[in-house]
């Protein structure tokens, strides 16, 4: 399989924490994006970081890449409950016009 | 724009039924995406269509799916017969040109129930 794969599986916070989510891949990528998912919906792209940018930020969302280890992190500050949702890491391969998708993080943040 | 519109949200259908999944893409978007979800398998790519034209469909399980795009706005995903192991959300998913490079923007998906 060429999936990513996000670590831990699910995390359990409290809110104000911050959350730190993993994701490694297995081949070389033009870039790496990671999405959100609430129960029951689509999923809504959060950020993309580029093979050739170290570390990315939106808001309160911050991602490394690490193309070296084939890895990349995506860390949420100061968590709130609405953050609640499974996190996913896309890939696209080099050569590869889409992107494959891990099987996520699934993150409760409770209040 | 109001996004990735799918319909139905839900789909029960009987074993042996044909069932049909649709899609209306964000307009000018070029390209469009057949996903399947299941707690197993994750996120699985079924088809791809660019510029309408289907691109890759290895990812279509067997000859009891097909996948048509008509026009720019427009795409079904059929399933006859259906089975129980189709059970699963199906998303649908457009994103503009090169599409790699940009974010998909998905549809809310439909949840087939195969019984």
């Amino acid at each position: 399989s060429q999936q990513g794969e996000e670590d831990p599986q699910a995390l359990s916070i409290q809110e104000g924490e911050n959350a730190t989510m993993n994701c490694s891949y297995k081949t070389s990528i033009n870039n790496l994006q990671w999405y959100r998912q609430n129960s029951g919906r689509g999923l809504v792209h959060l950020i993309l970081i580029r093979s050739n940018e170290r570390e990315k930020h939106s808001g309160r969302l911050r991602v490394t890449l690490d193309t070296s280890k084939k890895s990349s992190s995506l860390l949420i500050t100061a968590s709130r409950a609405a953050d609640t949702a499974s996190y996913f890491c896309a890939t696209d391969y080099s050569g590869y016009s889409t992107l494959t998708f891990g099987k996520g993080t699934m993150l409760l943040v409770s209040p | 724009d109001a996004g990735v519109i799918q319909s139905p949200r839900h789909e029960v259908t009987e074993m042996g039924q044909e069932v049909t999944l649709r899609c209306k893409p964000i307009s000018g978007h070029d390209y469009l995406f057949w996903y399947r979800q299941t707690m197993m398998r994750g996120l699985e790519l079924l088809i791809y269509f660019n510029n309408n034209v289907p691109i890759d469909d290895s990812g279509m399980p067997e000859d009891r799916f097909s996948a048509k795009m008509p026009n720019a706005s427009f795409s079904t995903l059929k399933i006859q017969p259906s089975e129980p192991r189709d059970s699963a959300v199906y998303f649908c998913a457009s994103s503009p040109q090169y599409a790699v490079n940009y974010g998909y923007t998905f549809g809310s998906g439909t949840r087939l129930t195969v019984v």
